[in-house]
C-alpha cells in the first residue's frame, strides 16, 4: 500500500531556532502534498497545500515567512518552521495524493512529527 | 479552517456495544471520508463516501451521508477495545484543491 514517512517523529529545539521536517512518499509519486497541524485534542487543521514545482498555496491566517514550504521533487515536501516559538510547539501532518489518483480521492498521511519548542 | 462539527464530542461504551458518531458540515462536498487516529499518532483512511452515495459498508463499519442536511455518521458495530480512537470526518471540496478538511473529532473509549 502507499506509504508516506515523516522525518524527523519527534523534534525539540530551543525557541528562536529554525526545524525542518520532512514528508516522503515512498512507493507513489505526489504533485499534491498538504501540511496540518494538530493541538492536543483537538482535530488537524490544514495549513498549506504543497505542490511540487510551485509555490505552496496557504490557508489564511497561516504566515507563510513563519512556515516555509518547498516542493522539490514528485516525493519530498518539506516544511520548515523559521524561528521557532513555544507556541509552535504541535504535531504537524503530512499526507500526499497520488498522482495516478484521478478516482479515489485518498490522500495517504504520515504518521506525523512532534514539534516541542523550550 | 474546519468544516464543521462532529458529536459527540467524546463516547465511552462497553465492549460488544455499537457506536455511532455523527459529523456536520458546511458546504457543497465531493466526497466525505472517515478517518480514524490512536493518541499521538498518523491517521488511518477507514471508508469514504462519495457525494452521490448514500450508505456505504466495510467490515464493520456502515456510513451514511445525506447531502441534505449536510450530514454524515458512522457506525461501529460490535465495538472492541482495540477501537478506543479518536475519529474524524473530513470532506473533500468542491473545487479542483483536493483539500480535505477535518471535524472537530469523536474521542471514542471501548472499555473492555
Amino acid at each position: 500500500g502507499a506509504v508516506v514517512s515523516q522525518h524527523p517523529s519527534w523534534v525539540i529545539c530551543k525557541s528562536g531556532t529554525s526545524v525542518k521536517i520532512e514528508c516522503r512518499s515512498l512507493d507513489f509519486q505526489a504533485t499534491t502534498m498538504f501540511w496540518y497541524r494538530q493541538f492536543p485534542k483537538q482535530s488537524l487543521m490544514l495549513m498549506a497545500t504543497s505542490n511540487e514545482g510551485s509555490k505552496a498555496t496557504y490557508e489564511q491566517g497561516v504566515e507563510k515567512d513563519k512556515f516555509l514550504i518547498n516542493h522539490a521533487s514528485l516525493t519530498l515536501s518539506t516544511l520548515t518552521v523559521t524561528s521557532a516559538h513555544p507556541e509552535d510547539s504541535s504535531f504537524y501532518i503530512c499526507s500526499a495524493r497520488d498522482i495516478l489518483a484521478i478516482q479515489t480521492d485518498t490522500q495517504y498521511f504520515g504518521p506525523g512529527t512532534r514539534l516541542t519548542v523550550l | 479552517s474546519q468544516q464543521g462539527e462532529e458529536d459527540p464530542q467524546a463516547l465511552s461504551i462497553q465492549e460488544g456495544e455499537n457506536a455511532t458518531m455523527n459529523c456536520s458540515y458546511k458546504t457543497s462536498i465531493n466526497n466525505l471520508q472517515w478517518y480514524r487516529q490512536n493518541s499521538g499518532r498518523g491517521l488511518v483512511h477507514l471508508i469514504l463516501i462519495r457525494s452521490n452515495e448514500r450508505e456505504k459498508h466495510s467490515g464493520r463499519l456502515r456510513v451514511t451521508l445525506d447531502t441534505s442536511k449536510k450530514s454524515s455518521s458512522l457506525l461501529i458495530t460490535a465495538s472492541r477495545a482495540a477501537d478506543t480512537a479518536s475519529y474524524f470526518c473530513a470532506t473533500a471540496q468542491m473545487d479542483s484543491s483536493y483539500k480535505l478538511i477535518f471535524g472537530s473529532g469523536t474521542r471514542l473509549l471501548v472499555r473492555p
